[in-house]
């Protein structure tokens, strides 16, 4: 099965809201409502932001929200901060497997 | 506070084998399904496969590329995950990440450190 579809980057100011992509099928993402996020400094261990689409993990910022629509799941990130500078992965079930995107840089201006 | 820590990784011959171990504290290790995560320098991260709990049945998935070589099992008296790897390729170089897997949110809440496999001749 092939890897989820995101954009290799993005970008936006501080304050700044900026909406990362994930394009799946109907065999995944379309399918079930086990998507999920996961934020990733250099040199770090995958961090979860985001799980069942929509939903935060205790001590995750409130500016971190999830959305599906479709096949197609999102990541939004309001009032950018210096330190959402990272990857983002995103990640869905597959029946009996798991799918990770390729991943997208997120770089704070 | 859950503590994910892998070790086991190094250099290894293509065609080779090695036995990652990944020991765990802070959780109810039995009751845990746990997947193996994996990311190729400068790459993206794939998914491995993933064991669940005995008392769930105790049974494996696998990626297709890793299916056949690679062999995923628990010691639940000893906290410990494991990820035995045979006729190791190239491709399969990678820091490794143990974690947990929760089927009812289908995501991965906590993550060991990594270990880094090499497989190079």
């Amino acid at each position: 099965q092939s890897a989820l579809t995101q954009p290799p980057s993005a970008s936006g100011s501080p304050g700044q809201s900026v909406t990362i992509s994930c394009t799946g099928t109907s065999s995944d993402i379309g399918a079930y409502k086990y998507v999920s996020w996961y934020q990733q400094h250099p040199g770090k261990a995958p961090k979860l932001m985001i799980y069942e689409v929509s939903k935060r993990p205790s001590g995750v910022p409130d500016r971190f929200s999830g959305s599906k629509s479709g096949n197609t799941a999102s990541l939004t990130v309001s009032g950018l901060q210096a330190e959402d500078e990272a990857d983002y992965y995103c990640s869905s079930y597959a029946g009996q497997k798991i799918i990770f995107g390729g991943g997208t840089k997120l770089t704070v201006l | 506070e859950v503590q994910l820590v892998e070790s086991g990784g190094g250099l290894v011959k293509p065609g080779g084998s090695l036995r990652l171990s990944c020991a765990a504290s802070g959780l109810t290790f039995s009751s845990a399904w746990m997947s193996w995560v994996r990311q190729a320098p400068g790459e993206g991260l794939e998914w491995v496969g993933r064991i669940l709990s005995n008392s769930d049945g105790g049974t494996t998935d696998y990626a297709a590329p890793v299916k056949g070589r690679f062999t995923i099992s628990r010691d639940d008296s000893k906290n410990t995950l494991f990820l035995e790897m045979n006729s190791l390729k190239t491709e399969d170089s990678a820091v490794y990440y143990c974690s947990t897997y929760y089927y009812t949110s289908g995501s991965h809440n906590h993550w060991g450190q990594g270990t880094l496999v090499t497989v190079s001749s």
